[in-house]
């Protein structure tokens, strides 16, 4: 099993470009997470989602959408990119919730 | 508000030296609690997990946690550390919510 599969790995975008991480989870798992980890920080929750079809916000949602068309897809979308978006983003799932989060290898995204 | 703390941003011992990693909680119930492992350029692996009963924890890779609920701790240990533990080392609670909360990590550095 691939597990939680993200792209790109490395990304630079100019200020106010847009774009989209991917992440996509072949265990079935209904829940699905994005984090982002900027240094001394820890991780931060950005939006999550329970299901198909049903997202929520996190901690710091601001400048950033997702989507869950499907179980295995939960792309995060970069609208109007600014430099506090600079950040190394984590994809996770699980199967349960509170349960193990599986973690992707992330994405690091620099904004200039 | 709900918190977790790892007082020590660094470590440093020596291989074969013991380990241990403090990890504290703010939260008015027991919540799950994890320890994740971050090796550079990858994501985080579960070490443990805490859900309830036995208050000792083992783990992968020789690790184990103990949980301590009059000091709202969750500490990591291991008896001998060896090289390729060098990593960041981070504690998360889950209060029974989607919404895990991680601590700031605590990276270690292992001298042979």
């Amino acid at each position: 099993n691939a597990g939680v599969t993200q792209t790109p790995k490395f990304r630079i975008l100019k200020i106010g470009q847009s774009m989209t991480l991917q992440c996509a989870q072949d265990m079935n798992h209904n829940y699905m997470y994005w984090y982002r980890q900027d240094p001394g920080m820890g991780l931060k929750l950005i939006y999550y989602s329970v299901g198909a079809g049903i997202t929520d916000k996190g901690e710091v949602p601001n400048g950033y959408n997702v989507s869950r068309s499907t179980t295995e897809d939960f792309p995060l979308r970069l609208e109007l990119a600014a430099p506090s978006q600079t950040s190394v983003y984590f994809c996770a799932s699980s199967y349960d919730s509170p349960g193990e989060l599986f973690f992707g290898e992330g994405s690091r995204l620099t904004v200039l | 508000a709900q918190s977790v703390t790892q007082p020590d941003i660094h470590i440093t011992v020596s291989e074969g030296a013991s380990l241990e990693l403090r990890c504290n909680y703010s939260y008015g119930a027991t919540p799950y609690l994890f320890w994740y492992v971050q090796s550079p350029g990858q994501g985080l692996q579960l070490l443990l997990k805490y859900f309830s009963g036995d208050t000792l924890v083992q783990g992968i890779k020789g690790f184990e946690a103990e949980f301590k609920r009059s000091q709202s701790s969750f500490n990591l240990r291991k008896p001998s550390v060896h090289w390729s533990d060098a990593a960041e080392y981070f504690c998360a609670v889950a209060p029974r919510t989607y919404k895990y909360i991680f601590g700031t990590g605590t990276r270690l550095k292992v001298l042979a």
